[in-house]
């Protein structure tokens, strides 16, 4: 049974950092990982999605790696500002007959102090 | 386009009352999910469509829970006889394989 473990579950950081999310998963057979974010009361907001095949992906100040022979993806934010405080989750979709089956990890709540 | 939209977003019931929460999935989309989010607590699978047709409804905690999907559009999730226990976020999310996941803002649904 795939496992997607997210560390830290929180952290604080001043503004202008550079930071780095982790997100592991136990079984290497996916299909892709996406990145989201979780505002308070609101629902997941797509970021970035790597495909098994690639590396990372790129969008603005966001950049996602994946390493999925080693389970493992980062999500790294450049130059954090405070409007990016929010919960950071990652998904994996499988490979093989139930790839419909997204499996979540619980997530990484950030603050970004002014 | 336009996202996809949950309503009501809050609905407030009593304790034995059924309840009935909706999802518009973005359009074109065929594949339709619906998870649960419990207060401090993980995104919970309860049922997912491909079309019309439900071939995984293994997370629906109990048979007071049910959902339909009309159209390969509309798609509805009632909770039959409220408990407390179902107090949650109810999140609706839809896809177009292999495109990224669209999540709806949910429907918190509080269970007095």
């Amino acid at each position: 049974k795939q496992e997607v473990t997210q560390i830290p579950a929180a952290l604080s950081v001043p503004e202008g950092e550079n930071l780095v999310l982790n997100c592991s998963f136990t079984d290497s057979a996916i299909y892709n990982l996406q990145w989201f974010r979780q505002d308070p009361g609101k629902g997941l907001t797509s970021l970035l999605l790597i495909q098994s095949s690639q590396r990372e992906q790129t969008s603005g100040r966001l950049n996602a790696s994946l390493d999925k022979s080693s389970g493992r993806s980062t999500l790294y934010i450049a130059a954090s500002q405070p409007g990016d405080s929010a919960t950071y989750l990652c998904a994996v979709r499988p490979s093989g007959g139930s790839n419909y089956k997204l499996t979540f990890g619980k997530g990484t709540l950030l603050t970004v102090n002014p | 386009g336009a996202g996809v939209s949950q309503s009501p977003s809050n609905k407030v019931t009593e304790k034995g009352k059924d309840v009935e929460l909706r999802c518009d999935p973005i359009s074109g989309h065929t594949a339709l999910y619906w998870y649960r989010q419990s207060l401090g607590q993980g995104l919970e699978f309860l049922i997912y469509f491909q079309g019309n047709s439900a071939p995984d409804k293994s997370g629906l905690p109990s048979d007071r829970f049910s959902a339909e999907r009309t159209g390969g559009s509309v798609s509805t999730l009632t909770i039959q006889r409220t408990q407390q226990e179902d107090s949650a976020v109810y999140l609706c999310a839809s896809t177009m394989f292999p495109s990224p996941l669209h999540f709806g803002n949910g429907t918190r649904l509080t269970v007095t």
